[in-house]
């Protein structure tokens, strides 16, 4: 079943450094959203990708970053990153025509 | 005032109980709602849409009211799988929008 797949599962890293995060949507889907999912929050909307170019936006600041290949996977980059930045990183795509989203099992990233 | 409103709980309930949710929303505009499940540490899946004429699916049973902003979900004879975090989604334009989630509802189902 291609679904959407995420790497890494889980990722640690230092206050400060950069990281990346990939996603490479269910076959078929054309839009990648990227959510972020604090410790007993719901999913906030971080960005959306379709024809490789940013979409829509949430509200993040500009240390979050991302890109779309022409084979619709997507990348999430963070800078700078801080404690606060610890999350369930999660990646939805979709057809841009409708038909819903499916969700990867996410990255979990922790900051120290 | 947040978009999408939940009651945390924990909500914790026998066995067959029968249990609701609410879900509060602001900005009428959105024209699609969603319950999604969440078990601990999984991404979320999809439960059901909500719609004003209500919507059934075996024991569930979603409901929106567009007057009041207000969304519910039942679950009838709980079972202990649905043990889970409930989260109330409402979409901001279709695929070329984004989802808005709820904080979520944990619903604990003891034996």
């Amino acid at each position: 079943d291609a679904g959407v797949t995420q790497s890494p599962t889980h990722l640690i890293k230092t206050r400060g450094q950069q990281v990346t995060l990939r996603c490479s949507p269910k076959s078929g889907h054309d839009t990648v959203s990227w959510y972020q999912q604090a410790l007993g929050q719901g999913p906030q909307f971080i960005f959306q990708y379709y024809e490789e170019e940013e979409r829509q936006r949430g509200n993040f600041p500009d240390r979050f970053s991302g890109h779309q290949f022409p084979n619709y996977s997507s990348e999430l980059n963070v800078n700078a990153l801080l404690l606060g930045d610890s999350a369930l990183y999660l990646c939805a795509s979709s057809l841009t025509q409708g038909g819903g989203y499916t969700f990867g099992s996410g990255t979990r990233l922790t900051v120290v | 005032r947040k978009e999408v409103e939940q009651d945390p709980g924990p909500f914790n309930v026998p066995e067959g109980a029968t249990v609701a949710f609410n879900c509060t929303y602001s900005n009428s505009a959105s024209q699609s709602f969603f319950w999604y499940r969440q078990d601990c540490r999984k991404e979320p899946k999809l439960l059901m849409s909500v719609y004003s004429s209500g919507n059934e699916d075996g024991r569930f049973t979603a409901q929106l009211n567009r007057a009041s902003q207000y969304i519910s979900l039942l679950i009838r004879d709980s079972k202990l799988s649905d043990s889970a975090t409930y989260l109330c989604v409402k979409d901001e334009g279709g695929s070329q929008g984004n989802l808005i989630f709820g904080k979520g509802t944990k619903l604990s189902v003891k034996p």
